[in-house]
């Protein structure tokens, strides 16, 4: 019963490749985002998604594709993956697009490493 | 632009000794602030948060954070830690507040290590 669950948890992968991540949530919000991790451990914004609809788009290169089919998903797709795209990054939902209204409840993270 | 500095990278306390964790954030208006704990390979769960009000404000597990204007400060707090305490600890703002959308911004996090 996982509130926001992403998959995959790892992901390893080689230069130049293009991966997909996951994310899902069961808790009827409308609002759903992608957040980066660096090694660092900074958050940073990357999308919002409310009710299917691009929100937020922060400066990210446009190898990085998020697609919400409904308002329980939102997947990343990253096209030609670099090196500097190994991170941990977290999906989150909201009840609405108002932060303040509502907490984020963030998934468990996925963990990318491009070698 | 808004932003938020949580001077301490890592802190080690003895369980059941008193913590204080840093934050002070930049905006020109009312900020609106949380505190979110990570623990290892999990998301972040958030703790508390300010709005307005009572400048001093109670979240889950025992903890409480203090809104200071003059400091721009927003610094979490807990009397006794326990073991299970051992996360890393954002501060994040929020920008712009009350808007139509908005966003966090995070500090960088402290790690918090909590000794026998």
């Amino acid at each position: 019963d996982t509130a926001v669950s992403q998959t995959p948890k790892y992901l390893v992968t080689q230069m130049g490749n293009d991966k997909s991540i996951k994310c899902e949530q069961n808790l009827g919000h409308d609002t759903m985002y992608w957040y980066k991790q660096d090694s660092k451990k900074f958050l940073k914004i990357m999308f919002s998604y409310n009710n299917k609809e691009l929100i937020i788009n922060e400066t990210v290169p446009n190898r990085f594709s998020p697609k919400s089919p409904d308002k329980a998903h939102l997947n990343l797709h990253i096209n030609s993956l670099e090196l500097g795209d190994s991170a941990v990054y977290f999906c989150a939902s909201s009840q609405d697009a108002k932060v303040g209204n509502s907490p984020l409840h963030f998934g468990n993270g996925t963990r990318l490493t491009v070698t | 632009a808004q932003s938020v500095t949580q001077p301490d990278i890592h802190i080690t306390v003895s369980e059941g000794a008193s913590l204080e964790l840093r934050c002070n954030y930049s905006y020109g208006a009312t900020p609106y602030l949380f505190w979110y704990v990570q623990s290892p390979g999990q998301g972040l769960q958030l703790l508390l948060k300010y709005f307005s009000g009572d400048t001093l404000v109670q979240g889950i597990k025992g903890f409480e954070a203090e809104f200071k204007r003059s400091q721009s400060s927003f610094n979490l707090r807990k009397p006794s830690v326990h073991w299970s305490d051992a996360a890393e600890y954002f501060c994040a703002v929020l920008a712009p507040p009350g808007g139509a959308t908005n966003k966090l911004i995070f500090g960088t996090g402290t790690l918090l290590a909590v000794q026998p």
